[in-house]
């Protein structure tokens, strides 16, 4: 079956534009997350959707960074006035459902990411 | 401040030969997961260990988990080229939310 999808592949965007990225979970899928991974890094987690709710957005780096999930389903990430420092792979993944802590563990699938690079 | 630390950050090796690459945090872990990450693709889970001292393998690879559960080791046995990517370990906390180390990469040479 079809895996988590982003698009686009790659942004390349200049300095102070804003840009969309999106994320198309697997199908059923009801949590969504977003993560940021910079060049020799591992993903640093942004932000959290149960269903059509962000239930935990601690992960933003300010009001420049927003996300919507409307529908359930899709997400957009969605970024004002770029700045270079922002360049980065954004990755999404989706899971069944949220575990509880210490509990049953529901994999997140990654999607591929979206390599955004601002100039 | 790293919660998550890995060691070593880079690691080249020939085919065939056997390495282990290490994760270690101040803190205690309710679960802890590696996995590995290719060019151009997102993570991919290998394994996940809940107990103090569990063992899981893989095929090749074997994870162990600290008896403390504040560390953990990954040893791939004759490597291969295929093997290559970046290793990397990672908690869940609530809701799980996932907090990633920095990762090993992984060089196999044929």
């Amino acid at each position: 079956g079809a895996g988590v999808s982003q698009t686009p592949s790659n942004k390349v965007t200049e300095k102070g534009k804003y840009v969309e990225l999106r994320c198309d979970p697997i199908s059923g899928h009801t949590a969504l997350y977003w993560y940021r991974q910079s060049l020799g890094q591992g993903p640093e987690f942004l932000i959290y959707f149960q269903g059509t709710g962000a239930a935990d957005d601690s992960g933003l780096p300010n009001d420049r960074f927003f996300a919507v999930r409307p529908e359930g389903s899709v997400s957009t990430l969605k970024i004002q006035r770029t700045e270079r420092g922002d360049s980065a792979v954004y990755l999404c993944a989706s899971s069944l459902s949220p575990g509880t802590s210490g509990g049953s563990y529901n994999e997140q699938f990654f999607g591929p990411g979206t390599r955004l690079t601002v100039l | 401040t790293q919660l998550l630390e890995q060691s070593p950050q880079f690691l080249s090796i020939q085919e065939g030969e056997n390495l282990t690459v290490y994760c270690n945090s101040s803190s205690v872990f309710s679960s802890l997961q590696w996995y590995r990450q290719e060019p151009g693709e997102g993570p991919v889970l290998l394994v996940t260990v809940v107990t103090g001292g569990e063992v899981k393998k893989l095929k090749r690879l074997t994870f162990q988990f600290g008896d403390a559960r504040k560390d953990s080791s990954l040893h791939i046995t004759a490597a291969q080229p295929g093997d290559t990517g970046l290793y990397l370990c990672a908690m869940k906390t609530s809701y799980d939310k996932v907090i990633f180390g920095p990762g090993t990469s992984l060089s196999v040479i044929p």
